[in-house]
């Protein structure tokens, strides 16, 4: 058990809807990250957040956003959901933004129909 | 652009046959390079962090070394249970602190 927990574990939805991921990091861990992981593409880092900011973007689509709360849980948002959103989608925490080794959660699988 | 690109993409071992996955990366300065290990369906799992070229670490029957091109991932004598996909990833220098991650290496061993 990393410390990380993510829900839900499975989402089913379909196009076009809204869904929201949630993301509590480990005790004292003050970073935030999103991966999103498909059998094709691998790992895929979207975001990071650091103490309730952003501090660094990946490939995240405009359709998705995600915030930090003050108690340090993340929330992943993603709107206007396509086919080729379904995937495992992952959050991770470290302690601080700098060299970091991360933990994961086990992922939320979203499957978009 | 960081790349990290891994081989074999996969690798069948009886158990007990020594082996090593290799993993190449291209980084704009190298902060620090990540192994993790992922069972299916599950998050991946941290191993090792490994700062400069020349170090070494070593967990188990795991050991990690690292190089200005490359890193390498020896297992020794596997058993069934090290079976999983193993990820390598790096975190490049900077003010963009971004992770690339590699496509990993799915290692199954066989009893």
């Amino acid at each position: 058990d990393s410390g990380v927990t993510q829900t839900p574990k499975h989402l089913i939805t379909a196009t076009g809807q809204r869904v929201t991921l949630r993301c509590s990091p480990r005790s004292g861990d003050l970073s935030v990250y999103w991966y999103q992981q498909s059998l094709d593409q691998g790992l895929q880092f979207l975001i990071q957040y650091y103490n309730g900011e952003e501090r660094a973007k990946g490939n995240i689509l405009e359709r998705f956003s995600a915030q930090q709360f003050p108690d340090l849980h993340s929330e992943l948002n993603l709107s206007s959901l396509e086919l080729g959103d379904s995937a495992l989608y992952f959050c991770a925490s470290s302690v601080d933004r700098g060299i970091t080794e991360a933990f994961f959660g086990q992922g939320t699988r979203l499957t978009v129909v | 652009e960081d790349q990290v690109t891994q081989s074999p993409e996969a690798l069948r071992l009886q158990e007990g046959e020594s082996s090593s996955l290799n993993c190449s990366y291209t980084v704009s300065g190298l902060r620090g390079l990540f192994w993790y290990r992922q069972d299916p369906g599950k998050g991946p799992e941290f191993l090792f962090t490994l700062y400069s070229a020349g170090e070494e670490k070593e967990k188990e029957r795991l050991k990690a070394t690292l190089t200005k091109k490359e890193s390498f991932l020896h297992i020794t004598a596997p058993k069934p249970e090290d079976s999983a996909t193993y990820l390598c990833a790096v975190q490049a220098s900077g003010g963009y602190q971004k992770v690339t991650f590699g496509t990993g290496t799915k290692l199954q061993v066989i009893p």
